[in-house]
């Protein structure tokens, strides 16, 4: 069973500060996305990677990929409080179809 | 806003009772998938339809069952409630069943166990 797991548990963080968020997998993805959870609410797809060694960039946000594809970490560039949250990784498993296996999360605040 | 909508968005019951929880999929998707998440934990698989048949189980015992209807929309069903099983319960949709297409979620219900 592919397990996942996410540090550091819990961030808070000042409106403005920078932070990195990390992922790690008992075994090589799949697919690997980030996602992101508001009270009240259901993740909301990020990103996908797939690639070793993949970076991708979404305004302040970038995800990069290990090589070994067992590792990922998402940096948020001047935080602000509209990205408090908790952001999840997950593996999109293919074996049945669009299944999901995610790790607890790290819930982020940002103060303003 | 996802297109996905479940209800009822909180409930309470007591334990050993039966509760049914509803989802309507975001138009044309043909595939749903049901996820427990309990609190200070990510979501966990539980099953997932694919034109009314089930296509994939996690580890989840046979009281939670769950149906998909011609329209797509879908039910879970979990019977001999436990104080274990509040948790909010979150609906995904996709367009079809294979691999390779975004997954949106719908806000949850959040099923409280006495």
């Amino acid at each position: 069973t592919q397990l996942l797991e996410q540090s550091p548990q819990f961030l808070s963080i000042q409106e403005g500060e920078n932070l990195t968020v990390y992922c790690n997998s008992s075994s090589v993805f799949s697919s690997l996305q980030w996602y992101r959870q508001e009270p009240g609410e259901g993740p909301v797809l990020l990103v996908t990677v797939v690639t070793g060694g993949e970076v991708k960039k979404l305004k302040r946000l970038t995800f990069q990929f290990g090589d070994a594809r067992k590792d990922s970490s998402l940096h948020i560039t001047a935080a602000q409080p509209g990205d408090t949250g908790l952001y999840l990784c997950a593996d999109y498993a293919h074996l049945y179809g669009n299944k999901l296996v995610f790790g607890a999360g790290t819930i982020l605040r940002v103060k303003s | 806003e996802t297109g996905v909508t479940q209800s009822p968005t909180h409930l309470i019951k007591t334990r050993g009772q039966q509760v049914t929880l509803r989802c309507s999929s975001q138009s044309g998707h043909n595939t749903v998938s049901w996820y427990q998440q309990a609190l200070g934990q990510g979501p966990q698989f539980i099953f997932q339809y694919y034109r009314e048949e089930e296509n994939g189980r996690g580890n989840f015992p046979p009281r939670f069952s769950g149906l998909q209807f011609p329209n797509y929309s879908s039910e879970l069903n979990v019977n001999a409630l436990e104080l274990d099983d509040s948790a909010l319960y979150l609906c995904a949709s996709s367009a079809t069943g294979s691999s390779g297409n975004t997954i949106y979620f719908g806000e949850g219900s959040w099923l409280t166990v006495v």
